[in-house]
């Protein structure tokens, strides 16, 4: 059972709100990621990190921002919430030999800015 | 570069019948492949994976096997259960990163 957690689940906020995605894992993982999933289920990469300080943009342009202080723990800012924001996002880790274990999720949080 | 793609959805299929979604990639180097699947509401579960080519990946009667020469990887159930409609994501890592495909939603009717 994969140890990685995200809060909340479900959240409803008004534009213009700062929010902060939380995740946390508990596998020691070196490399994190931020996913987001659009209605028709693809996933988008927005952040990643391969360790602590370490924090890199993804291949989907975000104006959210990620800090990696500690090994465990990967939270999201979004400094202005936007309706366009709305979305579903989720948080994943890996370990040592990434390629080969795979990548582990969290349960995601569903947004919706109105 | 790397990507995957898989087979369009929606598949609908009847209980207890067979079950094949496709998947192909392009990747550098020897990627490890990934079948995930994602119930309504929840992330990512690892489903199954492979590492070198010939190797087969399995769980819960769901099988993938590593097929170099084609570069694919496609996913099987020989008898599929309502319990199984996800929407199944296909995926391949070469190092430090994920690429998946757009996702199959199968919907698996009694």
């Amino acid at each position: 059972e994969a140890d990685i957690y995200q809060t909340p689940r479900y959240l409803v906020i008004g534009t213009g709100k700062k929010i902060t995605l939380e995740c946390s894992q508990t596998m020691g993982h070196d490399k994190m990621y931020w996913y987001q999933q659009d209605p028709g289920m693809e996933l988008h990469l927005i952040h990643y990190s391969y360790g602590v300080n370490s924090t890199e943009k993804g291949d989907l342009s975000s104006e959210s921002t990620v800090s990696r202080i500690r090994t465990e723990h990967f939270p999201l800012t979004l400094e202005s919430a936007r309706p366009s924001h709305t979305s579903q996002y989720l948080c994943a880790s890996s370990g040592v030999g990434s390629s080969r274990g795979g990548a582990f999720f969290g349960q995601g949080t569903r947004l919706t800015v109105v | 570069g790397n990507s995957v793609t898989q087979m369009e959805g929606p598949v609908t299929l009847s209980e207890e019948a067979f079950l094949t979604i496709n998947c192909t990639y392009t990747a550098t180097g020897y990627p490890s492949l990934f079948w995930y699947v994602q119930y309504p509401g929840e992330g990512l579960q690892l489903l199954l994976k492979a590492t070198k080519a010939d190797d087969k990946g399995s769980n819960k009667g769901f099988e993938a096997t590593y097929r170099k020469e084609t570069t694919s990887f496609h996913l099987e159930k020989g008898s599929v259960q309502v319990s199984d409609s996800a929407v199944y994501f296909c995926a391949l890592s070469t190092g430090n990163q994920f690429y998946f495909g757009t996702g199959t939603s199968l919907t698996v009717i009694p």
